[in-house]
């Protein structure tokens, strides 16, 4: 069966800081993939990047980065230079495979506040 | 515009009723979800559809039952609402790989959501 364990219910960053939201998988498939989303006080859930197992390199897309540690079954997300819109939930999730429409296999969130 | 709908954004009804929740993506997606949003905030699935196949099925009551007339579509019907159903269903969709012409990361993008409240 998959895991996903976020430890940090809450964050307070002061704005312009860069902020590191934790997340530790377990599953014992070779194959799988990594998301996180981000569900502000609206309430959409937002997809913001992806990693796959196989890949060997840590995923950007923008102020977005997710340092991925296989060896150690982690898969942080960083965020660069914090702005006051990133203040929202955050759920890191697994899917089985790299590829397919295996379900999503969400942690309990970081809700993150910044602070200006 | 947008990328998968839903209707509608909020539902209050009482216990006992029956209730039914849309979804629509306009994605060309092969596989549609829905999932639970529960009050800490917790996602969980409920279902799968691919194509029109149902194929994943997480323990649902029966009072829940998916309907997709076409793969645009995911619908949610439920049978003699409880207290507990009370949640933040979450309709999403996803490119199916094996259908080629995937994105390269075949993420399910989701739905605002439908926040039902039942009383």
């Amino acid at each position: 069966a998959q895991k996903i364990t976020q430890t940090q219910p809450g964050m307070f960053v002061q704005e312009k800081e860069a902020v590191t939201l934790d997340c530790t998988y377990d599953t014992s498939d070779p194959s799988y993939g990594l998301f996180w989303y981000k569900q502000p006080s609206s309430g959409e859930m937002i997809f913001l990047i992806y990693q796959g197992s196989y890949d060997q390199q840590n995923a950007t897309e923008g102020r977005y980065s997710l340092n991925f540690q296989k060896a150690r079954k982690s898969a942080n997300l960083v965020i660069s230079a914090s702005q006051l819109g990133d203040s929202a939930m955050y759920f890191c999730a697994m899917r089985k495979s790299n590829f397919g429409n295996e379900k999503l296999t969400f942690g309990t969130g970081t809700r993150l506040t910044i602070i200006p | 515009d947008t990328a998968v709908s839903q209707t509608p954004k909020y539902l209050v009804t009482q216990m006992g009723n029956d209730k039914s929740i849309k979804c629509e993506q306009n994605l060309g997606h092969d596989t549609m979800y829905w999932y639970k949003q529960d009050s800490k905030k917790f996602l969980k699935i409920m279902f799968s559809y691919n194509n029109k196949e149902l194929i994943i099925n997480e323990t649902v009551p029966n009072r829940f039952s998916p309907k997709s007339p076409d793969k645009a579509h995911l619908n949610l019907h439920i049978n003699s609402l409880e207290l507990g159903d009370s949640a933040v269903y979450f309709c999403a969709s996803s490119q199916d790989y094996a259908s080629g012409g995937r994105t390269s990361t075949d993420t399910q993008y989701f739905g605002p959501g439908t926040r039902l409240t039942v009383l």
